[in-house]
């Protein structure tokens, strides 16, 4: 149990395009999930917390209107980069804490990583 | 200061060998601990969860808690080459549930 799903596994877009990476909990309902990257030999940096019917709550230094989240539904949350840059490039990972259990556990999927040339 | 501290490694052990990772954290407030693994280009994989002082073993992981010195631990009983990954230790310490994070170590072992 437990499984978080994302799709694309990686991507490579063309500089100036916009690029979505969906997040699903397969077997779970997750009122909140949340957007991390990562850049090679770090550890994960938040981008922003995604909450079921409610804007998202950006990290600081994290640009809203780059980062696109929408969270649609209790088993679903996207992201959106708009007009990637190659320095977008890098590793999105997401993750889901179950909304039915009382622990703060979270989830993590396999993570895309995206490519801007 | 960080609010949790952990050695980046690399850590490098032969097969059979009893890994040590080690955290420390700043705030005593903090009361969830969790150990994930990590592959190279793969998501983080929760291995352990904890919530009170003491040990808590899951096969050859045993996780320990040590409130009073703020300081938490994974071992890793007979390591294995697939062992190999970084180890990231978190709490949900960040306000609405949000993990804090270590640095990560990166452990290596060999055959």
């Amino acid at each position: 149990g437990a499984v978080v799903s994302q799709h694309p596994s990686w991507v490579i877009c063309k500089s100036g395009t916009s690029v979505k990476i969906e997040c699903r909990s397969l077997d779970f309902q997750a009122t909140t999930m949340f957007w991390y990257r990562q850049f090679p030999k770090q550890s994960l940096m938040l981008m922003a917390t995604s909450n079921e019917g409610s804007k998202a709550t950006y990290e600081q230094g994290v640009e809203k209107d780059k980062f696109l989240i929408n969270h649609a539904s209790l088993t679903l949350s996207t992201l959106t980069v708009t007009s990637a840059h190659p320095e977008d490039s890098s590793f999105y990972i997401c993750s889901a804490s179950p909304s039915e259990r009382a622990s703060n556990e979270q989830f993590f999927g396999p993570g895309t990583r995206l490519t801007v040339l | 200061q960080k609010e949790v501290e952990q050695d980046p490694g690399p850590l490098s052990v032969p097969e059979g060998a009893i890994v040590s990772l080690n955290c420390t954290y700043s705030n005593s407030a903090f009361q969830y601990f969790m150990w994930y693994r990590q592959y190279s280009r793969k998501g983080p994989e929760l291995l352990m969860y904890t919530y009170s002082s003491g040990n808590k073993e899951d096969g050859r992981f045993t996780a320990q808690v040590d409130k009073s010195s703020k300081y938490i631990s994974l071992f890793i009983r007979d390591s294995q080459p697939s062992d190999s990954a970084t180890y990231l230790c978190a709490t949900p310490g960040g306000g609405y549930n949000k993990l804090i994070f270590g640095a990560g170590t990166r452990l290596a072992v060999h055959p």
